[in-house]
């Protein structure tokens, strides 16, 4: 499984777009990128997954260049209430079920 | 629907007894796995189970930790002599077999605090 580096922690402002990177310079041909949200004492809970260009759902949009080395989670518009720890994970589907979270990005929301 | 459940949602026990700890995953989902996350820590994995196949224990910290499932039903993680540095909080998971999707969906946790 391909490692992933993301910040430890990240402030931002309620209103505004919150972008979080995260590095996956190892990444394979047939690996997908994953993101993961977990709110205190709460199991994780998938938000968004792409393999290239741009993938828009209802919760965030999900980045990623060409070279797949790194991807960018966008909450539009965060809130308090999006105050959360977030996970990026590369691999490749049921074939590598081995989930590896790292710490994640503790997001903290300012009201 | 109904989501991941997991029991009991707390567990407090003595150093050196057995626990045993319970996940109903969702129904017709033949993949579940178990985690381990430590205070403040990321995931660990510890085991998966996918439909009638061997499961994958490499995850499992110990000969003191064990898990079953029968089916694609319930499953129990067992730990044996319950030392301090097993107090965490245990998180199972389950999903529907997929070769491209990484969604799997988790319980709430038993947190296991080991006196």
């Amino acid at each position: 499984l391909a490692k992933t580096t993301q910040p430890i922690s990240m402030d931002s402002y309620e209103g505004q777009e919150v972008n979080i990177t995260c590095s996956h310079n190892n990444i394979a041909t047939n690996d997908y990128i994953t993101w993961y949200q977990q709110f205190p004492s709460q199991g994780p809970r998938f938000i968004i997954q792409g393999y290239k260009t741009k993938v828009t759902n209802e919760v965030a949009s999900l980045f990623i260049p060409a070279d797949r080395k790194s991807s960018t989670l966008s909450l539009p518009r965060v809130s308090l209430s999006d105050t959360a720890v977030y996970y990026c994970l590369v691999g490749s589907g049921a074939g590598s079920y081995q989930l590896t979270f790292g710490k994640g990005t503790k997001l903290s929301v300012i009201p | 629907g109904a989501g991941v459940s997991q029991s009991p949602s707390n567990k407090v026990t003595e150093k050196g007894k057995d626990v045993e700890l319970r996940c109903d995953p969702i129904s017709g989902h033949t993949a579940l796995y178990w985690y381990r996350q430590r205070l403040g820590q990321g995931l660990e994995f510890l085991i998966y189970f996918q439909g009638n196949s061997a499961p994958d224990k490499s995850g499992l910290p110990s000969d003191r930790f064990s898990a079953e499932r029968t089916g694609e039903s319930v499953s129990t993680l067992t730990i044996q002599r319950t030392q301090q540095e097993d107090s965490a909080v245990y998180l199972c998971a389950s999903s529907p077999y997929s070769e491209e999707t990484y969604e799997q969906y988790f319980g709430p946790g038993t947190r296991l605090t080991v006196t």
